[in-house]
């Protein structure tokens, strides 16, 4: 089975600080995907990679950055965390040439 | 990308088909189909997907209508376990990469309840 791991399921930071959210897959995936969930927003797409040290801008890309040194590894960075960056953080995965897009557990951000 | 038109929730007797119904009204000749699902605190899964063709595998069944402009998942036999969220979506692939490289918009879904 693919598995897409996340670093914590749940985090609590304060204002301004750094913070690293680290998604790994164990599939030799092409692609990877960070998304935010929020209540009544549904999925958002922040940044995508589809090679390493690639990255694409998604629909909500401020206030956010990336990190892909590795195939396996994606990295999202808030460089100074804020409350409206509370959230549900996603991570996927999908080869290059299929259409499924395989899901890790989510980390539950609180910025307080 | 072509707008969804989901209920916002169902119920369904376990062991019966559940059919969740997906209205794409103003879908493209190349875009796809897709369903997923979010069990409560897990991340999304991928179900099936279709552009034009009914679609079937170990999890579901997908039928399309021939104007593509509605679907219908089917779980033919619904346990406890397939309460959840289910999202349907409609995509281009990119052409970069194959449609891999697509990142994916959810809508807010049907809240699929199975009871006992």
């Amino acid at each position: 089975d693919v598995k897409v791991t996340q670093s914590s399921r749940y985090l609590v930071k304060r204002t301004g600080e750094k913070v690293f959210l680290e998604c790994v897959q164990d599939m030799d995936h092409e692609n990877m995907f960070w998304y935010r969930q929020d209540p009544g927003l549904g999925l958002r797409l922040i940044y995508f990679s589809y090679d390493v040290k690639m990255k694409e801008k998604g629909d909500i890309p401020e206030g956010y950055s990336v990190s892909r040194e590795k195939k396996e590894r994606f990295s999202l960075i808030l460089e100074s965390a804020s409350t409206n960056q509370t959230s549900m953080y996603l991570c996927a995965s999908t080869p290059g040439s299929s259409y499924e897009q395989y899901f890790g557990p989510g980390t539950r951000l609180t910025v307080t | 990308d072509a707008k969804t038109t989901q209920p916002p929730s169902m119920d369904c007797a376990e062991g019966r088909a559940a059919n969740l119904p997906c209205n794409h009204s103003t879908i493209s000749g190349n875009e796809y189909v897709y369903w997923y699902r979010q069990i409560h605190s897990q991340g999304p899964q991928y179900i099936i997907h279709g552009l034009k063709n009914n679609e079937t595998n170990e999890m579901a069944s997908l039928i399309i209508t021939e104007d593509r402009k509605s679907s219908t998942l089917i779980l033919p036999h619904a346990t406890l376990r397939d309460t959840a969220v289910y999202y349907c979506i409609v995509r281009t692939p990119d052409m970069y990469s194959g449609g891999g490289a697509d990142g994916l918009t959810f809508g807010k879904g049907t809240h699929l309840i199975i009871q006992p």
